[in-house]
């Protein structure tokens, strides 16, 4: 089975400031691993994800995020926070065999302070 | 290419009514997963279609029912509503189940009991 536990319901960063969300999975296989980022009234929309390979990972607008199995952990991160990043944030875990669900986290709201 | 569509945006049932929610799946995808997403909470897996076949199901009642078409578009079924079935329903689209494929996901229709 797998889990996903995202410390922090709430984070404010000032704009410009860095932008870190964490993550961290429970898995019994090798995991796959994403961020999902949603608007208000929005679905969800993918920033990255880790499958194999490079430990760490590159996705949209600027965010990145690395794998860090000894510490089981797939924390995400932006150098600079812009007022457009402010959004709910999921972190999700998948088994890489079989046909499983995506698990998400509870999710990060992020405010940007101007 | 279309994206992931649902319909109806916003609904309001009463209690023990039942509600039909549809998704067009995005061109070239064969699977559909439902999430409830319920306030302040992160989606939970209700069920998953693969070429017309339920394909894995998450911890909900029998009265959570689903369809899947031959155009892989999908509904989600929900006999004798009760209040706490008040969420943001999410349909996610993908190319095959599981695996490192990314869900590409609609943006929900949200769903009040009264």
């Amino acid at each position: 089975a797998q889990s996903v536990t995202q410390l922090g319901s709430h984070v404010s960063v000032s704009e410009g400031a860095l932008v870190l969300l964490r993550c961290n999975y429970s898995s019994s296989v090798p995991p796959y691993l994403f961020w999902y980022v949603q608007y208000p009234n929005q679905g969800l929309q993918l920033l990255l994800k880790y499958t194999t390979g490079a430990t760490l990972v590159k996705g949209i607008n600027g965010f990145e995020a690395e794998f860090k199995k000894s510490e089981t952990s797939f924390h995400l991160t932006k150098p600079s926070a812009h007022m457009s990043d402010a959004a709910e944030y999921f972190c999700a875990v998948r088994a890489s065999f079989g046909n499983e669900k995506l698990t998400f986290g509870t999710g990060t709201r992020l405010t940007i302070i101007p | 290419e279309t994206g992931v569509t649902q319909s109806p945006t916003h609904l309001i049932k009463t209690r023990g009514q039942q509600v039909t929610l549809r998704c067009s799946s995005q061109s070239g995808h064969n699977t559909v997963s439902w999430y409830q997403q319920a306030l302040g909470q992160g989606p939970q897996f209700i069920f998953q279609y693969y070429r017309e076949e339920e394909n894995g199901r998450g911890n909900f009642p029998p009265r959570f029912s689903g369809l899947q078409f031959p155009n892989y578009s999908s509904e989600l079924n929900v006999n004798a509503l009760e209040l706490d079935d008040s969420a943001l329903y999410l349909c996610a689209s993908s190319p095959n189940p599981g695996g490192n494929t990314e869900a590409f996901f609609g943006q929900g229709t949200r769903l009040t009991v009264v």
